[in-house]
């Protein structure tokens, strides 16, 4: 099993849509969960950080469920600039070997 | 305030060459981190170094590569007589302190060194 896995992708959704991405990890030790997002041919931008309590930053929600080792992201109302590679990133005992998953495809169409 | 810095953003080899990748860490960070990405594929840890020290080289593969952090100038990921299985995008981070919190520094990476080997 990876130690970090999500949903296959790619999503193609219409401009407008909710569309919701999965992420499962194997480390229950765990310490820090993030969403990053990753433009073609560019560097990982941090989105957002993921708490226990979940949390919103506009149309961007990220859940986490300790207990089945998820993480979840939810984007409403898609916008044609939300189309990128979203990658789902852990952070294990330990502080700084952060582990990433092998990312989820978005486009959102006109 | 400029950001992490990676030099060259293109690299291409031949087979059997050495591959040298800089990466000058935002001023005041003192440590850094290599990351590669091969194609589709998410971004694997490679080596966590301080000035002048390796802290961790779980990820890099043990023969080929190696990194260094000298007191002065940039950090240097070198790969030498590169294979074709080399090509990938090399990404390089900073923090001025280990640990959690340098994952929610925005200007985490730099934009990463494409090399490719022919």
């Amino acid at each position: 099993r990876k130690e970090v896995e999500q949903d296959p992708g790619p999503f193609n959704v219409p401009e407008g849509a909710t569309v919701a991405f999965n992420c499962t990890y194997s480390n229950s030790a765990s310490q820090s969960f993030f969403w990053y997002r990753q433009d073609c041919r560019k560097e990982p931008k941090l989105l957002m950080s993921v708490y226990s309590s979940g949390n919103e930053d506009g149309r961007f929600t990220a859940q986490l469920n300790r207990a089945s080792q998820y993480i979840s992201l939810l984007i409403r109302d898609s916008k044609l600039s939300d189309s990128a590679t979203y990658l789902c990133v852990v952070l294990p005992p330990g502080g700084f070997k952060t582990i990433f998953g092998a990312g989820t495809r978005l486009f959102v169409k006109a | 305030n400029a950001g992490v810095m990676q030099n060259p953003r293109h690299l291409v080899r031949r087979r059997g060459q050495e591959a040298r990748l800089r990466c000058s860490p935002m001023k005041g960070h003192s440590h850094v981190y290599w990351y590669r990405q091969l194609p589709e594929e998410g971004l694997k840890f490679m080596v966590y170094l301080q000035k002048e020290n390796i802290i961790d080289e779980s990820g890099m593969p043990k023969e080929r590569f190696s990194a260094e952090f000298p007191k002065e100038g940039p950090s240097i990921l070198r790969i030498q007589q590169v294979v074709r299985g080399d090509s990938a995008a090399y990404f390089c981070a900073s923090s001025p302190t280990p640990g959690q919190e340098i994952m929610n520094t925005e200007a985490f990476f730099g934009q990463g060194t494409r090399l490719t080997v022919v």
